[in-house]
Formats: structure tokens, C-alpha cells, sequence
């Protein structure tokens, strides 16, 4: 079974910070995704990172992945407090596209 | 564009009862579904891949016979929970995928009393 992991579980902090949100999986795959959730909600999504090097960014978020060191990071830049929410990054294994393994999700709280 | 619904989105039964959650994907045609729960605080675990016109495939430790899924045609999936009990409540999301796109249901609470 594919595992994922995600730290750190809790971060808060203060506008306009930054900081760094880590995924590190466990077999291979070539797809991740990132996604934020805010409290009794669905899932939004934020990124698809499909290839190694692969770097998005939208707003103050910014996503890569790395598939040799099966890593992906979520960096968050001078964070404002409609940032907070649980993000999860997901993984799907190569032999199975649409099957998704979540992370634990880190709860971010920006304080103002 | 392309979107996944669940009905209901939020649910009260009595312990012992069972209770049928939707999901349909609304633009477009999705022979694959997947079901997962996610607990207060943490985070989605999958629990089963249901596939059109055929057996659901269920993660290690989830109870076919409890958590049962249909998936009879190819905009609609059906997680039925048996006999439910207090535990069982939770939060239960679907997903369904159009090409690389993957959507996600809005999600359904399950409170079981």
C-alpha cells in the first residue's frame, strides 16, 4: 500500500511568513496533487503536479515535486490569514490513475 | 464544467438503520468512482473503487457487506451503510475523473444516533 506522508501536522503563524509544507511518498507515481480544505467542506483543488521538476505557483502558493525523491513541497509566501485551512497533498500510484492516497493534511492557522 | 454531486449532504439515522449516499457525475460519464471517509480531524481515507457494471474493489480492512456499492450506470454510484452504528459516522466524499481531471462530491455527513 502506497503511504503518505505530510508534516508538519499543525503550523501556525504569523502574515506575512513564510513557510514550507512537506509530502513524501512512499512508491513511486508520477502524479501528485494538493488540495485545500476548509472546515466542513469538499475538496479544492489547487495543484496537479504531473513530471519530476514540475513547479506551480498561484497567489502565494507554490508547488513542486520531485519524483526521485519522491517529495513534493507546498510553500506558502507571506501567508495571510485567508490561507488558513488543511491542506493535503494526494498521490495516485502509476498502476492505477485515478486511485488516490491522501497525506495526514496540515492544519495552517495564520494569525493576523 | 464537469462536476460530481453528492445527495445527501448531511444525514441523521438511528443506530441499526441503513442509509443510502449518491454520487453522480453530472457532464459527463465516469466508469470508475471512489469512495472515501474521512473522521473528524484527519484526513480522507479510501475506502473502496466502484466500477460500472461490476463488483466494487475495497481497501484493506473496509467491510464489503457493511458498506455496500453500486455502481449501476455511468453518472451515478451508490454507498449504502448497513446497519449503521455511532461509529459509523463521518464524513464521506466521491470522486469521479474526466480524463486527467479529477472531481470531487461536495461531500456527505453521516451522523448515526
Amino acid at each position: 500500500e502506497l503511504k503518505v506522508e505530510q508534516n508538519p501536522l499543525f503550523l501556525s503563524m504569523q502574515e506575512g511568513k513564510n513557510y514550507t509544507i512537506y509530502c513524501n511518498y512512499s512508491t513511486t507515481s508520477d502524479r501528485l496533487y494538493w488540495y485545500r480544505q476548509d472546515p466542513g467542506k469538499s475538496l479544492e483543488s489547487l495543484f496537479v503536479l504531473l513530471s519530476n521538476g514540475a513547479v506551480k505557483q498561484e497567489g502565494r502558493l507554490m508547488a513542486s515535486l520531485d519524483t526521485k525523491a519522491r517529495l513534493s513541497t507546498l510553500h506558502i509566501t507571506a501567508a495571510v490569514h485567508d490561507l488558513s485551512a488543511t491542506y493535503f497533498c494526494a498521490v495516485g500510484p502509476i498502476y492505477n490513475f485515478n486511485k488516490f492516497y491522501f497525506g495526514s493534511g496540515t492544519k495552517l492557522n495564520v494569525k493576523p | 464544467g464537469a462536476v460530481v454531486s453528492q445527495h445527501p449532504s448531511r444525514v441523521i439515522c438511528k443506530s441499526g438503520t441503513s442509509v443510502k449516499i449518491e454520487c453522480r457525475s453530472l457532464d459527463f460519464q465516469a466508469t470508475t468512482m471512489f469512495w472515501y471517509r474521512q473522521f473528524p480531524k484527519q484526513s480522507l481515507m479510501l475506502m473502496a473503487t466502484s466500477n460500472e457494471g461490476s463488483k466494487a474493489t475495497y481497501e484493506q480492512g473496509v467491510e464489503k457487506d457493511k458498506f455496500l456499492i453500486n455502481h449501476a450506470s455511468l453518472t451515478l454510484s451508490t454507498l449504502t451503510v448497513t446497519s449503521a452504528h455511532p461509529e459509523d459516522s463521518s464524513f464521506y466524499i466521491c470522486s469521479a475523473s474526466e480524463g486527467p481531471t479529477i472531481y470531487f462530491g461536495e461531500g456527505s455527513w453521516l451522523t448515526v444516533v
